[in-house]
């Protein structure tokens, strides 16, 4: 089945900073990569996805690139802010057997002020 | 519109007891699942659901079963807890298959602890 790997665990940067989270996958077949974020108490919430026949996605200040032929896809967060502070997931699905997500372990993203 | 509900929010049992865990949602989603959250571990897939009356294993079934009588609701029953059971539980849904409607929406979830 599916494996998806997340780095890093925690990543701390100042306000006004980037972050950049990185994931690989082992399917080949799957073709849909989306980003959770998951505040604290709260179900995850998607923020960007990707489809496998698009390189590059941007929403204001989250970017994803996703590098089909290394299986590795990554977000971009630009001029952090605090409320930016949260846990980041990111999946994998391929087509069928109920679209069913694998995520990765997750990354405690804190933004200092 | 409510979204995805969960209930209850915080659960304590002890070994050996058994509870229902309902996911309610009003959006008229076909599919639904159960997820368990456990610390460097991620989101892990118990149950899934493509529709009424249709009920699939997911990732890590063992331990527990699932029911999908109505379209809105999805229910996870725990038959005798154990304290490897201990995680949150998040229920989600979507619209349908692949495509478009590939966002998964997510309940608050259910915090448990077995002793």
């Amino acid at each position: 089945g599916e494996n998806v790997e997340q780095h890093p665990s925690t990543l701390s940067v100042q306000e006004g900073d980037s972050a950049v989270i990185k994931c690989t996958y082992s399917d080949s077949a799957s073709n849909y990569f989306p980003w959770y974020k998951q505040e604290l108490g709260k179900g995850p919430q998607l923020i960007i996805d990707i489809r496998s026949n698009v390189g590059e996605k941007k929403d204001q200040r989250i970017a994803v690139t996703l590098n089909k032929t290394a299986k590795h896809f990554s977000l971009h967060i630009t001029e952090t802010q605090p409320e930016d502070s949260a846990v980041y997931f990111c999946a994998a699905s391929r087509p069928g057997g109920g679209n069913k997500l694998t995520f990765g372990t997750g990354t405690q993203l804190k933004v200092e002020l | 519109n409510a979204g995805v509900t969960q209930t209850p929010k915080f659960r304590v049992l002890k070994t050996g007891q058994s509870m229902t865990l309902l996911c309610a949602q009003d959006m008229n989603h076909e599919y639904m699942y159960w997820y368990r959250q456990d610390p460097g571990m991620g989101l892990r897939l118990i149950h899934y659901s493509v529709g009424e009356g249709t009920t699939a294993k997911g990732e890590v079934p063992d331990g527990y079963n699932v029911s999908r009588l109505k379209k809105q609701n999805f229910l996870l029953g725990l038959e005798s807890a154990a304290p490897s059971q201990t995680s949150v539980y998040l229920c989600a849904s979507k619209l349908r298959g692949g495509g478009a409607d590939n966002e998964q929406f997510f309940g608050p979830g259910t915090r448990l602890t077995v002793l």
